[in-house]
């Protein structure tokens, strides 16, 4: 069974301070990786994705993505009240000949004002 | 920008009924799902389709059927509605292994 963890948290922070969201994944062979943000009642939005070994930066958010150690993570800097809500890490996996996204369980963020 | 509508935000059905939830995506994307996505238990995979009038099982295919007619259009159905599937219905699209879009969810209650 190929998965994908997720601490379900609630991972509280202050306001402006860095939220820091970290997954791991079990198929070594998986190549692409996803960070969406779901609010509350609504559906799965993207925030980011990653291919490579590295860091990939876009405004307040950084991925981070490591395979040999299998695990990829979301920084969030200076976050803000509105970035409350829950992170599904998900990642692209070979299974039965076709691709499919395994999906963590999530992790809930609470950024305090 | 990718836009997935499906057909209804809110249903209540009755148990037996035979529910239809529909999807259609504005991409050209060959790839549909169809999650269901339940507290602590995360999305599940019910049915996925690569191509037109082509499906595959996905984790809880169970008391679910799919169709694909046409390339934008993907549809749920259950066959006689029981209160365990009472839950969000989500749809995706993508181009092939590249990132899922979802539409806006389907809240469904079985009584």
């Amino acid at each position: 069974q190929k998965e994908v963890e997720q601490n379900s948290g609630p991972l509280s922070v202050p306001e402006g301070a860095i939220a820091s969201l970290n997954c791991t994944y079990s198929d070594r062979g998986s190549q692409s990786f996803f960070w969406y943000r779901q609010y509350s009642g609504k559906s799965p939005e993207l925030i980011m994705f990653i291919y490579s070994n590295g860091d990939k930066e876009d405004g307040r958010f950084t991925a981070q993505l490591n395979k040999a150690s299998q695990y990829v993570s979301l920084l969030i800097r200076d976050s803000q009240p509105s970035d409350s809500a829950t992170y599904l890490c998900a990642v692209n996996t070979l299974m039965d000949s076709s691709y499919k996204l395994i999906f963590g369980s999530g992790t809930r963020l609470l950024v305090r004002p | 920008d990718v836009k997935v509508t499906q057909s209804s935000r809110y249903l209540v059905k009755r148990t037996g009924e035979k529910v239809f939830l529909e999807c259609v995506q504005d991409m050209d994307h060959e790839n549909m799902f169809w999650y269901r996505q339940d507290p602590g238990l995360g999305l599940r995979l019910i049915y996925f389709s690569y191509d037109v009038k082509m499906k595959e099982k996905g984790d809880i295919p169970e008391g679910y059927s799919v169709s694909r007619e046409k390339k934008e259009r993907f549809s749920l159905i259950l066959e006689s509605a029981s209160t365990n599937q009472t839950s969000m219905y989500l749809c995706a699209s993508s181009h092939g292994a590249d990132t899922q879009y979802f539409g806006p969810g389907t809240r469904l209650t079985v009584l």
